[in-house]
């Protein structure tokens, strides 16, 4: 059963504390989503790659957030240094090129920074 | 900028009610109207992609249709499993290759036996 896959999925932190969250896209997809959900802002999307290179990155703060796809079945997103207004749940998403009408989530990372 | 507004916020129905779930956009170029699940605690599940103005996709109890301005959700005879918040998505013209969806708040949908 191909899914995406997300750790954590819980993270409690401090201001100030680098966070890093790390998704594993489906074999063989090669489109990567990162997506930050809150009751406020409802669900937005922060950046994507495509064949492991970033295609968009400007949903997020460039100042503290940074994404990466090392490798082909690993993507992160860090945050340094992370603050209260970071609290949310991450999701990271992948599909295929040609069949970009679907992304498949994985469950989330909720975060909270204290 | 590309906008979706989804109606009502949140909707209660009894078992077997049927009813729709509102989603108006405005976008440059629509390339596909997306309609997701989520269950609380889980990542959206996708349900349906609805490309042009007339279009329809059924799946159980659940048909998506779409005009040039909104698109609707309706639920037949609903069941207290179809509870859920449905996500409504559109994908622009915002450049070659992009795949920029933009979402809207969602509707929070729980079904009374």
């Amino acid at each position: 059963d191909a899914r995406v896959t997300q750790t954590p999925r819980h993270k409690v932190t401090e201001m100030g504390q680098e966070v890093t969250m790390r998704c594993q896209p489906i074999l063989g997809h090669n489109t990567v989503f990162w997506y930050r959900q809150t009751m406020m802002q409802g669900l937005e999307l922060l950046a994507y790659f495509r064949n492991r290179a970033p295609l968009d990155d400007s949903g997020m703060p460039k100042d503290r957030f940074s994404a990466e796809m090392p490798d082909a079945t690993l993507a992160t997103l860090k945050i340094q240094p992370s603050e209260p207004r970071d609290s949310a749940v991450y999701f990271c998403a992948s599909g295929f090129r040609v069949h970009y009408n679907e992304q498949f989530f994985g469950p989330g990372t909720r975060l909270t920074v204290l | 900028e590309d906008q979706v507004t989804q109606s009502p916020e949140a909707l209660r129905l009894q078992e077997g009610e049927s009813s729709s779930l509102n989603c108006s956009y405005t976008v440059s170029g629509l390339r596909g109207l997306f309609w997701y699940r989520q269950d609380p605690g889980k990542g959206p599940e996708f349900l349906f992609t609805l490309y042009s103005a007339g279009e329809e996709k059924e799946k159980e109890r659940l048909k998506a249709t779409l005009t040039k301005k909104e698109s609707f959700l309706h639920i037949t005879a609903p069941k207290p499993e179809d509870s859920a918040t449905y996500l409504c998505a559109v994908l622009g013209n915002s450049g070659w290759g992009a795949q920029k969806l933009v979402f809207g708040q969602g509707t929070r949908l729980t079904i009374n036996p």
